[in-house]
């Protein structure tokens, strides 16, 4: 059964602070992980990462998968209170884009 | 609009009774995809239908859930006989092409279903 494990299912942290997310994955068939990021209710795509040890980077976050041990994670560093969120973890089971999530990181920032 | 556009936003109904929840996608993206969100858990698949291809079906909870796509746009999801467990959030996706190559999915703001 593909499965997508996230931890931790929650944060708090501090602005200014570095934040590390792990994703790890169980897939009959691995095309792809990907991450999003849920504020208040539609998920927003962050990074799409298909090959091991190549890091993807977009400003303050960066994420890495690794295919042998079959986990992912993204950083957030100098967290910032526009960071608060819940970052979900997916994996397509299908060719079509059937995704299965990871139950999220609630990551809360404080001032 | 330019985005995903779901309604309504926020649906009160009483157990026993039928709903319907409604899906505009992006235009032009023949991809279309219904997930469930209930209170601290991450999106669960339902439905989903690519271009005129027949919809996968695979992660629809009862016969009591259905959906259609009319015209390869708008989509219908429906809920029958509404039960209080099937409260959550309804998010609804599009894509311009299978999104497993991609991975990017629009999603919209979803509707909140609430079954007293």
């Amino acid at each position: 059964e593909d499965k997508v494990v996230q931890s931790p299912l929650s944060l708090v942290v501090h602005e200014g602070d570095t934040v590390t997310l792990n994703c790890s994955y169980e897939v009959t068939n691995f095309r792809s992980l990907l991450w999003y990021k849920q504020e208040k209710k539609a998920p927003t795509f962050l990074f799409m990462l298909t090959s091991s040890g190549i890091e993807k980077k977009s400003g303050r976050l960066s994420s890495i998968l690794d295919k042998k041990e079959l986990f992912s994670i993204l950083n957030i560093t100098a967290t910032q209170t526009g960071d608060s969120a819940i970052y979900l973890c997916a994996v397509p089971t299908d060719s079509w884009g059937k995704l299965q999530f990871g139950a999220g990181t609630q990551v809360v920032v404080t001032p | 609009g330019a985005g995903v556009s779901q309604s309504p936003s926020n649906k009160v109904t009483e157990k026993g009774k039928d709903v319907e929840l409604r899906c505009d996608p992006i235009s032009g993206h023949t991809a279309l995809y219904w997930y469930r969100q209930s209170l601290g858990q991450g999106l669960e698949f339902l439905i989903y239908f690519q271009g005129n291809s027949a919809p996968d079906k695979s992660g629809l909870p009862s016969d009591r859930f259905s959906a259609e796509r009319t015209g390869g746009s708008v989509s219908t999801l429906t809920i029958q006989r509404t039960q209080q467990e099937d409260s959550a959030v309804y998010l609804c996706a599009s894509s311009p092409r299978a999104g497993g190559y991609t991975g990017e999915l629009f999603f919209g703001e979803g509707s909140r279903l609430t079954v007293l």
